[in-house]
């Protein structure tokens, strides 16, 4: 079946350091990848998303390469700052159309900048 | 951007009472909306899916008649939990999308916590 697997958090790191978070996935043909990011308080938003292999999402310099040889959607920044804390999830969404409802999602992974 | 809301943020309630969670969307007229729920340390799971006056569709194992979900308008969703048991403490999450495949929008959440 679908499912996503992510690197257990939380993670801790200085201002300006650089930051991977890993994701992997196991599907069926081509899904959707996404990285979702939870602020404190707040509701999931959609942080970047790639739809086919080799596609590059982007976002608040935050970047991840849809990499079908490895099945891996890793999050990276090169500079992270404090208000970058939050909880970063990864997901996909099978494919074969349909709704994005069929999100299926990582763990989470808790990330804690420190000035 | 598009904001969903939910209420209430935390409940506690008494172990065989029903209580009704809301899922809002604020500024968009949401055709579909999402309910999930998250354990501590979990995936965010989907429980069902419904459309704007019609039944909700339910994921496998999920019992429909003891989460009851109305989406009786087009920026209204409700889930009741009904018959409520300790084993339902969760955390739930809805999402609310615009239009078929859009991105979806996820409120806060609520904690529910059942003596």
């Amino acid at each position: 079946g679908n499912s996503v697997t992510q690197m257990e958090g939380p993670v801790t790191l200085s201002e300006e350091a650089f930051l991977t978070i890993n994701c992997t996935y196991t599907a069926t043909g081509y899904p959707s990848l996404f990285w979702y990011v939870q602020y404190p308080g707040e509701g999931l938003q959609l942080l970047l998303k790639a739809t086919k292999a080799d596609d590059k999402g982007s976002n608040k310099g935050f970047e991840a390469t849809y990499r079908k040889e490895t099945t891996s959607f890793h999050l990276e920044k090169g500079s992270v700052q404090v208000s970058d804390s939050a909880v970063y999830f990864c997901a996909l969404s099978p494919p074969g159309g349909g709704s994005q409802g069929n999100l299926i999602f990582g763990k989470g992974t808790k990330l804690s900048v420190k000035p | 951007g598009a904001v969903v809301s939910q209420h209430p943020s935390r409940v506690i309630c008494k172990s065989g009472t029903s209580v009704k969670i809301e899922c809002r969307s604020l500024d968009f007229q949401a055709t579909t909306m999402f309910w999930y729920r998250q354990f501590p340390k979990q995936s965010l799971m989907l429980m069902a899916t419904s459309n704007e006056g019609s039944k909700a569709t339910y994921e496998q194992g999920v019992e429909k008649d003891k989460f009851l979900i109305n989406h009786a308008s087009l920026t209204l969703s409700t889930l009741t939990v009904t018959s409520a048991h300790p084993e339902d403490s969760s955390f739930y999450i809805c999402s609310a999308e615009a239009g078929f495949q859009e991105t979806q929008y996820f409120g806060p959440g609520t904690r529910l916590l059942v003596l």
